[in-house]
């Protein structure tokens, strides 16, 4: 089974406009990590937001929050007031608490419309 | 800032040649990674290494091999490349925290395109 999926391989959003990107996960640990990167048309792989497994708060980055729903296994990420810059891929990503490895979904490649 | 830096930004190899990909942290990071990155795949792990000599077999080793010598150098080795071997290659590394190990927030290189004739 996927350990991370994303659904959405495509999203178009308007400038301003706030979006949501989905990611579920598969995971019998109870502990657990969850991650956002962005990875722009240059290739470059940049770390957005994480989200702790015992955390009781959605995680908030500036623009980026993380509405995590536990018991749904879900972790999206919404952009508010989407901008330009923001045209780009998206990845989720899980980390165990047991091993060293990093899980990834496939991506969501998002374009801003001005 | 974390740095993370690979060899080549691009890099055309012929069937058969054995290839050098070099990965280099300056944070002295314990974990590194060697990932590949295929249109509707996402990504996917080759190897990782926790320690110096120390390696790991991710999902997809077959056709590749590594060596971490030193704790900041982390090499991606394709003993004889094959067209199926043309991708986007991706070198991470972390910090292993034992205290805070959620936080174990992987840095990324900007990526090796390969291409095998």
């Amino acid at each position: 089974a996927q350990k991370i999926t994303q659904t959405q391989p495509g999203m178009f959003v308007q400038e301003k406009e706030a979006v949501t990107l989905d990611c579920t996960y598969d995971t019998s640990d109870p502990s657990y990590g969850l991650f956002w990167y962005k990875q722009p048309s240059s290739g470059e792989m940049i770390f957005l937001i994480y989200q702790g497994s015992y955390d009781q708060q959605n995680a908030t980055e500036g623009r980026y929050s993380l509405n995590f729903q536990k018991a749904r296994k879900s972790a999206n990420l919404v952009i508010s007031a989407s901008q330009l810059g923001d045209s780009a891929m998206y990845f989720c990503a899980m980390r165990e608490y047991t091993g060293n490895q990093f899980y990834f979904g496939t991506g969501t490649s998002l374009t801003v419309i001005p | 800032d974390v740095k993370v830096t690979q060899s080549s930004r691009y890099l055309v190899k012929r069937t058969g040649e054995k290839v050098f990909l070099e990965c280099v942290q300056d944070m002295d990071h314990e974990n590194m990674f060697w990932y590949r990155q295929d249109p509707g795949l996402g990504l996917r792990l080759i190897y990782f290494s926790y320690d110096v000599k120390m390696k790991e077999k991710g999902d997809i080793p077959e056709g590749y091999s590594v060596s971490r010598e030193k704790k900041e150098r982390f090499s991606l080795i394709l003993e004889s490349a094959s067209t199926n071997q043309t991708s986007m290659y991706l070198c991470a590394s972390s910090l292993m925290n034992p205290t805070q190990i959620f936080t174990d927030t992987q840095y990324f290189g900007p990526g090796t395109r390969l291409t095998v004739l």
